[in-house]
């Protein structure tokens, strides 16, 4: 079945840059996610990249994608200590309509 | 703005309680809707597809009769954790995609405490 890893904690100062990993196994893997959850609540979702893009940006975000590897990374450009919160990568098969299979979340905590 | 509506966002009850989880999508109909568990600290798990007009898909694992799914209508799904005990405390979270193959957004999720 799919795997989905991620680091669990990563710290940084306010204005540096942030750059978030995952690995996945399904190489049949055709959307890949990122969202944002902040304490209590639900998910947000922050960028998608298609598997056939190596990179998106979006803003201060931009995300990378080596297919041959299986690995994808968030980086948040000038980290502000609202950007605190877990992130989660998630892969899905065919788009929206199907499942989500999530990464076990990385808490990043943006430090003065 | 959101765009799936989750109620109740809150339910402390005791054990053996039936509690019914509601998930709407505004402005836009979800002729499929994911329901999902975190446990405190963890990742989010897939428990079930709900499917408007059939019977829900359950993930390995997943009791059908103890976690109902009504997905009665295109802008509305619901759950119900029937007989509910400590075990069943968690946080429920649904999603929907928009449209078609367009990414899932989600509610702002239920927290579940059953004493």
């Amino acid at each position: 079945g799919e795997d989905v890893e991620q680091s669990l904690f990563l710290s940084v100062r306010e204005g540096d840059s942030s750059v978030i990993n995952c690995t996945y196994t399904d190489s049949s893997s055709t959307y890949l996610y990122w969202y944002k959850q902040e304490p209590g609540a639900g998910l947000q979702l922050l960028t998608y990249i298609f598997s056939n893009m190596d990179m998106k940006q979006d803003q201060r975000l931009t995300v990378l994608l080596n297919k041959k590897d299986k690995h994808l990374s968030l980086r948040i450009a000038d980290t502000q200590t609202g950007d605190s919160a877990i992130y989660f990568c998630a892969e899905s098969l065919t788009g929206g309509g199907n499942k989500l299979t999530f990464g076990t979340g990385t808490q990043l905590k943006v430090e003065l | 703005g959101a765009v799936v509506s989750q109620h109740p966002s809150w339910v402390i009850c005791k054990s053996g309680t039936s509690v019914k989880i509601e998930c709407r999508s505004l402005d836009f109909q979800a002729t499929t809707m994911f329901w999902y568990r975190q446990f405190p600290k963890q990742s989010l798990m897939l428990m079930a597809t709900s499917n408007e007009g059939s019977k829900a898909t359950y993930e390995q694992g997943v009791e059908k009769d103890k976690f109902l799914i009504n997905h009665a209508s295109l802008t509305l799904s619901t759950l119900t954790v029937t007989s509910a005990h400590p075990e069943d405390s968690s946080f429920y979270i649904c999603s929907a995609p928009t449209q078609g193959n367009q990414p899932q957004h989600f509610g702002d999720g239920t927290r579940l405490s059953i004493l």
